[in-house]
């Protein structure tokens, strides 16, 4: 079975420092793992995924996430933050066996501070 | 890229109406979609995933008499909410998965949030 648990539910950062969303992982086969992020009253937007290839992502907006296997962590990272990033963001995990179905954390809201 | 669109993507009704959300991806084939509900401040909470042609499987504790699902083909599942009250009100999304994709990507859609009065 798949899980994901994401360490914060709400991260506050100033405008220009560093972003850290923590994500881990539990699962019984190797993950496809992927970082979705929601504006207000919108769906997700896929920013990054991870699919058994490299193990840094880079994804769209800055964004970029590491996958560690001996933590089982998927962190979330953007060296600078913009006002524009404050959303609601879900880490996900996704069950191998091809049901293509996601297993949602739940959620880490990022605030950024002028 | 894929898209996926939901329509409505606002909808207020009545308590004891019916809605009918759709879900459709428009360059893609989509073998599966999913329908999820997601309460304010919280996470998706999947609702039963339909194949095309093929009756939906719901979770544990959905009611499938009161969440009609039906996915006439490749490219479009409805959801409806039947006989609605206030505790149905919520943001309703729908995804896709893309035919002879193996990565598990699901394309989203932009969500239908349903009052009921």
């Amino acid at each position: 079975a798949q899980s994901v648990t994401q360490l914060g539910s709400h991260v506050s950062v100033s405008e220009g420092a560093l972003v850290l969303l923590r994500c881990n992982y539990s699962s019984s086969v190797p993950p496809y793992l992927f970082w979705y992020v929601q504006y207000p009253n919108q769906g997700l937007q896929l920013l990054l995924k991870y699919t058994s290839a490299a193990t840094l992502v880079k994804g769209i907006n800055g964004f970029e996430a590491e996958f560690k296997k001996s933590e089982t962590s998927f962190h979330l990272t953007k060296p600078s933050a913009h006002m524009s990033d404050a959303a609601e963001y879900f880490c996900a995990v996704s069950d191998f066996a091809g049901a293509n179905n996601l297993f949602f954390g739940t959620g880490t809201r990022l605030t950024v501070i002028p | 890229g894929a898209v996926v669109s939901q329509h409505p993507s606002r909808v207020i009704c009545k308590s004891g109406t019916s809605v009918k959300i759709e879900c459709r991806s428009l360059d893609f084939q989509a073998t599966t979609m999913f329908w999820y509900r997601q309460f304010p401040k919280q996470s998706l909470m999947l609702m039963a995933t339909s194949n095309e042609g093929s009756k939906a499987t719901y979770e544990q504790g959905v009611e499938k008499d009161k969440f009609l699902i039906n996915h006439a083909s490749l490219t479009l599942s409805t959801l409806t909410v039947t006989s609605a009250h206030p505790e149905d009100s919520s943001f309703y999304i729908c995804s896709a998965s893309m035919r002879g994709a193996g990565t598990g990507e699901l394309f989203f859609g932009e969500g239908s949030r349903l009052t009921v009065l």
